[in-house]
């Protein structure tokens, strides 16, 4: 099956910097979407972005489907941040997620 | 009200007892799915169901069976319960009938095994 991997594992900032997380994937894939998980364990929808370049607000996406690799910016960010942010490809394989911890 | 709701949110049961997680959605989608959280591991899927008739195994099916008794109720058993599958379970939907598939999930239902 498709492997998905997330980098960094772990990532700690200031309130108001910029952070890229990046996902990479082993295969061609129709679907990918990217979500947050705050720290009451909701998962919320960000983006649903086989290819191209969404955005909303502070947070803007990019997925270059022929290299297999989405990006999450994430700009001037905020304490609510935090959290863990998973992509996923094809409704059924998850990466292992980066955790994000925004300090005030 | 939420559009995909999971009951029991939270359960506390003992190695060898039968368990049953539901999941019902009011958003009309064709797909539903289970998945499994464990600490540092993500999100695994456990049984996928595109419609009623439609039920397939995900990458960790073994020691959980499902039933999807209508288009928006799709229920995870646990036959025997055992201390490794105590986790947060989570059930999704999509809708790939008329969009392309954008994952919805409900809020989780913690078990713990004892």
């Amino acid at each position: 099956g498709i492997q998905v991997e997330q980098s960094p594992p772990d990532l700690i900032l200031q309130e108001g910097a910029n952070s890229t997380l990046r996902c990479n994937f082993s295969d061609s894939v129709n679907n990918l979407q990217w979500f947050h998980q705050n720290p009451w364990g909701q998962l919320i929808n960000l983006f649903y972005i086989p290819s191209g370049t969404k955005q909303n607000g502070r947070l803007s996406a990019t997925t270059v489907a022929t290299e297999r690799y989405s990006l999450l910016y994430i700009s001037s960010s905020q304490t609510t941040d935090s959290g863990v942010y998973f992509c996923a490809v094809e409704d059924m394989r998850f990466g292992a997620g980066t955790r994000l911890t925004v300090k005030p | 009200d939420a559009d995909v709701t999971q009951t029991p949110r939270n359960r506390i049961t003992k190695t060898g007892k039968r368990i049953m997680l539901e999941c019902s959605q009011t958003k009309g989608h064709d797909r539903m799915y289970w998945y499994r959280q464990d600490p540092g591991l993500g999100l695994r899927l456990i049984y996928y169901s595109f419609d009623v008739k439609d039920i397939n195994k995900g990458e960790i099916s073994d020691g959980y069976s499902v039933s999807r008794q209508a288009q928006a109720k799709f229920s995870l058993s646990l036959e025997s319960a055992i201390p490794n599958q105590t986790a947060l379970y989570f059930c999704a939907t999509s809708d790939w009938a008329r969009t392309t598939g954008e994952l919805f999930f409900g809020e989780g239902s913690r078990l713990t095994v004892l």
